[in-house]
Formats: structure tokens, sequence, C-alpha cells
């Protein structure tokens, strides 16, 4: 399977810190695409990074991305209780049509 | 309402038993895909469409049944529903396909008894 794994599989902060996922994936990607959920809805698109780019930003999101080691990470900074979801990494494997999603990395933001 | 909605979005069914579950977007994108969503498994492609009446396979299509006859619509039939396809079902559209986002719908829970 082309799946990514996400790590780590829960993290708690309190609010105001900077929350740090990682996703490795195993094959040659044309893009990588973060997605936010929220308890009980569907999935929200945060961030599409290609494969020749190795940093991008949105607001107070930042992604990573290392071809070489095949991981990437998502940084979001000065946390919000709102921020609270759980956030996907999804690949693009190369020449394919399909979005392949991790396991997920259940962020809990503590008032 | 602009969108993308998904009905019903509550389902409990018997094995056995034929279900639909429907799609609807009005963006007119040209993709739209189903996934479906399994503790321990992220989510996962059930099937996806291209353009109306152009539909492909995905990760997990075994027992399943797509038909696309109108662009903002995606219906996915269980032709005999069992036990296993107890999920939550997400349907999604894009403009694009896999090189850009793909939009979300609030998701179908359906129970096979």
């Amino acid at each position: 399977s082309q799946q990514g794994e996400e790590d780590p599989q829960a993290l708690s902060i309190q609010e105001g810190e900077n929350a740090t996922m990682n996703c490795s994936y195993k094959t040659s990607i044309n893009n990588l695409q973060w997605y936010r959920q929220n308890s009980g809805r569907g999935l929200v698109h945060l961030i599409l990074i290609r494969s020749n780019e190795r940093e991008k930003h949105s607001g107070r999101l930042r992604v990573t991305l290392d071809t070489s080691k095949k991981s990437s990470s998502l940084l979001i900074t000065a946390s919000r209780a709102a921020d609270t979801a759980s956030y996907f990494c999804a690949t693009v494997q190369t020449g394919a049509n399909n979005l392949f999603f991790g396991t997920g990395t259940r962020l809990t933001v503590i008032p | 309402d602009a969108g993308i909605t998904q009905s019903p979005r509550y389902k409990i069914t018997e094995t056995g038993r034929q279900v639909t579950l429907m799609c609807h977007q009005t963006w007119s994108h040209s993709y739209m895909f189903w996934y479906r969503q399994d503790l321990g498994h992220g989510l996962r492609l059930i099937y996806y469409s291209a353009a109306a009446d152009i539909t492909d396979k995905g990760e997990v299509p075994d027992g399943y049944v797509v038909s696309r006859s109108k662009t903002e619509n995606f219906p996915l039939t269980l032709e005999s529903a069992t036990r296993s396809q107890t999920s939550v079902y997400f349907c999604a559209s894009s403009e694009v396909g896999t090189v850009g986002e793909q939009y979300f719908g609030p998701g179908t829970r359906l129970t096979v008894t």
C-alpha cells in the first residue's frame, strides 16, 4: 500500500503552543496534501505541496517536504482550541489518479 | 445551496440488502470520488469519476457499483450489503483531480446489521 503514515497518532498541547505532525510515505509522489477533519465532519483541504517544492506557508500553517526521506511535516503555530481535529496527509503517486490517505494525527488543543 | 451534499446522513440496513448512497455537487466539478473511512485505515478510495460516463476503480472497489450520468451526481450502490461495509462514506469533488484540492461532503454513516 502507498498509504502514508502520520506520527504521532495523537498529540495534546496547550493553547498557544506549536504543533508538529509528520507524514512518511513509500513511493515517489506528484504532490502531498494535508487535510483537517473535525469530529463528525468531512475533510477540509489545508495545503498542497508539489514534489519540486520544499516548503509552503498558509497563515499559521507551515508544510515541509523532503522527497529524499519521503517525509513531510505540518507545523501549526500558536495553536488555538479551534485547531482541535484530526489531521491527514494524502499523497498522489507519480502517474496515478488516486489520493492515498494516512491514518491521521488526532490533535487536542487545551484552552 | 452551493456545495457538496450527501444523503442519507445515517443509514442502517440488513445484510444482503441493496443500498444507494447519493452525492450531489453544485460546482460542476469534473472529478468526483467515493471514499470509505474506517478506524485504523484512514480514508480509502472506492471509485472515482473524471467526467460524466467515465468511472474507474480505486483501492477497494469490490462490492460497490457507481454510475455518473450527470456531472453533478455520483451515486454509490452496495449491491448486497455485508457487515464489512459498515463504515463512514465520504464523497468528494475536484475541478482538477488529484493535482488540486478535493472538497468533501459531510459523510454518510452506514451500519449493516
